[in-house]
C-alpha cells in the first residue's frame, strides 16, 4: 500500500485555473469512485473539499472541481483567489477497509 | 454541531506509552467509524487505522499494524490511540477523523484539531 502521488508543489496566478493530479493504482484510484480531496492550511486540521472524485460538500466554492481517468485523479481550482494558498492532499480507499493519501501539494498564489 | 475534541499536546520519551483521545460530540457517536491519521512535520497525511465504534472492530494501514493500537468507550463517546513503546520517529502531529463509509461513498467529514506527539530522549 503506498502513498498516492502528487505533485509538490503548484504554482497560479490570481484569477487563472491550476489542477493538481493524484496518482495511484488500479488497485486503489483506478478501482474505486472514491478520492476525495482536502485542504489544509498551516497549523490547522484538514477541509474535506471534494468526495466520491468530484462532488462537493455543502459550502465549498464552485471554483473547486474534482475528476479523474485511470488511476490519476485532479482537483482543479478556478478563479485563483490568495485564500486559496494552501496544501492539498488527496486520498483513495484502498480495498479492504483501508484508505490511502498522497504526500500533499503546496499550492502558493503569485 | 459535530464536534472531535482531542487531548492535549505529549512530551514523552522513547520507550515510554501513551495514549491519546478524541471525543465526539453532536452526532450518534456508533454510527460512524472514527480514524487516525498522522502528520510528520512537514510532510503528507498518513491513514493510520479506524475503529467502528458501534463493535470497536478496528482496521488498520500495514505501515502501523502491530505499534499502535486504537481502542474506543462507547459510554463517553471517545477514541483512543495507543502506543506501548514510543519511538524517535512517531513524532509527528495526530488527527482523528470521522469517517462517512457508506455504500459507494466515503470520505473524512470532520476533523480534530490535533494532538502533537513529541518523543525526546
Amino acid at each position: 500500500q503506498s502513498a498516492l502521488t502528487q505533485p509538490a508543489s503548484v504554482s497560479g496566478s490570481p484569477g487563472k485555473s491550476i489542477t493538481i493530479s493524484c496518482t495511484g493504482t488500479s488497485s486503489d484510484v483506478g478501482r474505486y469512485n472514491l478520492v476525495s480531496w482536502y485542504q489544509q492550511y498551516p497549523g490547522k486540521a484538514p477541509k474535506l473539499m471534494i468526495y466520491e472524485d468530484s462532488k462537493r460538500p455543502s459550502g465549498v466554492s464552485d471554483r473547486f472541481s474534482g475528476s479523474k481517468s485511470g488511476n490519476t485523479a485532479s482537483l482543479r481550482i478556478s478563479g485563483l483567489q490568495a485564500e486559496d494558498e494552501a496544501e492539498y492532499h488527496c486520498c483513495s480507499y484502498a480495498g479492504s477497509s483501508t484508505w490511502v493519501f498522497g504526500g500533499g501539494t503546496k499550492l502558493t498564489v503569485l | 454541531e459535530v464536534q472531535l475534541v482531542q487531548s492535549g499536546a505529549e512530551v514523552k520519551k522513547p520507550g515510554e506509552s501513551l495514549t491519546i483521545s478524541c471525543k465526539g460530540s453532536g452526532y450518534s457517536f456508533t454510527s460512524y467509524s472514527i480514524s487516525w491519521v498522522r502528520q510528520m512535520p512537514g510532510k503528507g497525511l498518513e491513514w493510520m487505522g479506524r475503529i467502528d465504534p458501534s463493535d470497536s472492530s478496528t482496521d488498520y494501514s500495514p505501515s502501523f499494524q502491530g505499534h499502535v493500537s486504537i481502542s474506543t468507550d462507547r459510554s463517553i463517546t471517545t477514541a483512543y490511540l495507543h502506543w506501548s513503546s514510543l519511538r524517535a520517529s512517531d513524532t509527528a502531529m495526530y488527527y482523528c477523523a470521522r469517517l462517512v463509509a457508506l455504500a459507494n461513498t466515503d470520505y473524512f467529514d470532520f476533523w480534530g484539531l490535533g494532538t502533537l506527539v513529541t518523543v525526546s530522549s
